[in-house]
């Protein structure tokens, strides 16, 4: 039972090179997003996806695309690194969006350093 | 301002006692507030989701509590083991349009010693 996986685990990049970071859920879940963890703040939300073909922005979407071509995948692309961009993903995956108490599973992270 | 805060920001502990971590918030409206930990270079893994009508849950040795009044939470660890050492992290969820929005605090580091 994988869960979320996230790839790569670790990533440098140079400034204005592009990447996507990967994720996968095994649970048939709609629900998944993409947030960023940085020192001395909590984690946030850059983009969200409530099932395959819809996405939408989170509190940070700058420089990051998303698509959902399935329920099972939800990649995040950097189109031009940047410094700022340097930090910890996270991806996370629940089975609904819209229900309280549905559980959120949280993948290993990617930690990104861009020089 | 986090709309999220939590005390303390670090704490070591010898194996084998008890403590306990504070989250204040000022996010509104609430749905529910859950506690996770995070083990170094890992994802947050739940440990309790409480909406405003529960004021106590509990998860083996975890036991968070929720004043919807006073708009607190404590998440309580009874008899530390070393394997607690991680952050703590408190998150306050809301129920928007685009779904679920969680806020999340910054965390409690915490250490537990021999």
């Amino acid at each position: 039972n994988a869960g979320v996986t996230q790839t790569p685990k670790f990533q440098v990049l140079k400034t204005g090179q592009s990447m996507t970071l990967q994720c996968a859920q095994d649970m048939n879940h709609e629900y998944m997003s993409w947030y960023r963890q940085d020192p001395g703040m909590g984690l946030r939300l850059i983009h969200y996806s409530v099932g395959a073909g819809i996405t939408d922005q989170g509190e940070v979407p700058n420089g990051y695309n998303v698509s959902r071509s399935t329920t099972e995948d939800f990649p995040l692309r950097l189109l031009s690194a940047a410094p700022s961009q340097t930090s910890v993903y996270f991806c996370a995956s629940s089975y609904s969006g819209q229900s309280l108490n549905t559980e959120a599973f949280f993948g290993q992270g990617t930690r990104l350093t861009v020089v | 301002k986090n709309q999220v805060e939590q005390s303390p920001q670090s704490l070591i502990i010898l194996e084998g006692k008890n403590c306990t971590l504070q989250c204040n918030y000022t996010v509104s409206p609430f749905s529910n507030l859950r506690w996770y930990k995070q083990d170094t270079g890992r994802g947050p893994v739940s440990l309790t989701i409480m909406t405003f009508s529960e004021n106590t849950k509990s998860n083996g040795r975890y036991t968070a509590t929720l004043d919807a009044d006073t708009k607190q939470s404590s998440l309580h660890i009874t008899a530390s083991q070393l394997s607690d050492s991680a952050s703590y992290i408190c998150v306050v969820t809301i129920l928007t349009g685009g779904g679920n929005k969680l806020t999340f605090g910054t965390g409690t580091q915490l250490k537990v010693e021999l």
